[in-house]
């Protein structure tokens, strides 16, 4: 069982490239998210969806953005890195309306913006 | 606006003990979910345990429990008999009752335990 996966890993981007981190979940679960890692912060939402052809905003969304056409893949793209979009990155799926379940999470992409 | 807050940045506890991390939340919905997180030096998230606001009963889960105090909101979760192995980084987490409602995270708690 696959479940959640993301790529890359790891990724050292320039400042002003473009790139898109992959999710894809095997779970047919509706909701899928992701949150950026920063040492002492936490994890923050940055988009989700609802299912596939909805997005919606989160806690940091500036500088990133998402689409969702299928169920499984909720790809997350950076138009323009900045230094300040370096973090581990991590993509989440959950059943939908579950309050009770929890969220499943790929193993993260440590992205580097130098 | 739901909010999360764990104002433990570090713990530390000798192997064999008991610890307690704790956290608080805040939220305006009358049904929702508590979440704890483990998260090794290996990176990856670990699911530990689930409280429903309407549970009547704190969840277990082996050595780990939530010490759920309703009124005065607070998920704390304890952890018996410390091993090595629980040296990590904990998070609590909150789901409200909305559905595609998103999980909030607080800002963890290093827990590291020493023989």
């Amino acid at each position: 069982n696959a479940g959640v996966t993301q790529t890359p890993k790891f990724q050292v981007l320039k400042t002003g490239q473009s790139m898109t981190l992959q999710c894809a979940q095997d779970m047919n679960h509706e909701y899928m998210s992701w949150y950026r890692q920063d040492p002492g912060m936490g994890l923050r939402l940055i988009h989700y969806s609802v299912g596939a052809g909805i997005t919606d905003q989160g806690e940091v969304p500036n500088g990133y953005n998402v689409s969702r056409s299928t169920t499984e893949d909720f790809p997350l793209r950076l138009l323009s890195a900045a230094p300040s979009q370096t973090s581990v990155y991590f993509c989440a799926s959950s059943p939908f309306g579950a309050k009770d379940t929890e969220a499943f999470f790929g193993q993260g992409t440590r992205l580097t913006v130098v | 606006a739901q909010k999360i807050t764990q104002t433990q940045p570090g713990m530390f506890v000798q192997e064999k003990e008991a610890v307690t991390l704790d956290c608080t939340y805040d939220t305006s919905d009358p049904s929702y979910g508590l979440f704890w997180y483990k998260q090794p030096s290996s990176g990856e998230m670990i699911f530990l345990i689930y409280q429903g606001s309407y549970d009547q009963q704190n969840a277990t889960e082996g050595r780990y429990s939530l010490n759920f105090q309703k009124a005065r909101k607070s998920a704390n979760l304890v952890i018996s008999a410390s091993q090595l192995g629980d040296s990590a980084m904990y998070f609590c987490a909150m789901r409200g009752e909305q559905a595609g409602t998103a999980l909030i995270f607080g800002k963890g708690t290093t827990l590291s335990v020493s023989s």
